[in-house]
């Protein structure tokens, strides 16, 4: 069984940096065809992809935060963190991990399953 | 914005088949396949359908997926009262190195 939980500061200042770790179990980051990606959601507003990282540490991001973000895995610890710089009260929102299957080919593919996602509000 | 547009409602009665549509571009559903996740209410997003028509394990087959170029849809036959929900395209985008893009969502109402 595959599961994540995301863990991180409930509550940020503008202009600081997040970090937020994904934990997960159920499955490795080196196994080929694997990935783990972020996905964020505002209140009351939609799904919005921020990143995703391989088993092969193949980086891909959100073009329009590509900027501000970057991910990384543990292997060992089976974690992968994002970072996001230069927070703002419109990044206010859920941050969920989610886990991408094996599909045989490199890129593409869903989510599947998901974390429960953890809420960050940014205020000062 | 969203890359994807879908319909930000769409409603119906018990018994009956809702679609909820998907637009994209040449660079995302007309060249990849399409998801789709359902997200009931205070809950985390969940695949409903994946690679445009494959259901996971668990879902029933009243849920239905369909691609057609640069459009996708979901379907909902038999719909039941808990199947009112938030209900979310997305795909591959190969532009731009590479990236995935959701639609807007759309809140299906059972009347």
């Amino acid at each position: 069984q595959i599961t994540l939980k995301e863990s991180g500061p409930t509550l940020v200042k503008p202009t600081q940096t997040l970090t937020l770790t994904c934990t997960f179990s159920g499955f490795s980051l080196s196994t080929s065809g694997v990935g783990v990606g972020w996905i964020r959601q505002p209140p009351g507003k939609a799904l919005e992809w921020l990143a995703l990282i391989y088993w092969n540490d193949d980086k891909r991001y959100s073009p329009s935060l590509k900027s501000r973000l970057t991910i990384t895995k543990d292997t060992s610890k089976n974690q992968v963190v994002l970072t996001m710089t230069n927070m703002d009260p419109v990044d206010t929102a859920t941050y969920y991990c989610a886990h991408r299957p094996n599909i045989g080919q490199w890129l593409g593919g869903w989510f599947d399953p998901w974390g429960q996602g953890t809420l960050v509000t940014v205020s000062s | 914005q969203s890359v994807l547009t879908q319909p930000p409602s769409a409603s119906g009665t018990p018994g009956q088949r809702v679609t909820i549509s998907c637009s994209g571009s040449s660079s995302n559903i007309g060249s990849n396949t399409v998801n789709w996740y359902q997200q009931l209410p205070g809950t985390a997003p969940k695949l409903l359908i994946y690679s445009n028509n494959q259901r996971p394990s668990g879902v029933p087959d009243r849920f239905s997926g369909s691609k057609s170029g640069t459009s996708a849809s979901l379907a909902i036959s038999g719909l039941q009262s808990e199947d009112e929900a938030d209900y979310y395209c997305a795909a591959w985008d190969d532009s731009l190195n590479g990236h995935v893009v959701f639609g807007g969502g759309t809140k299906l109402t059972v009347l």
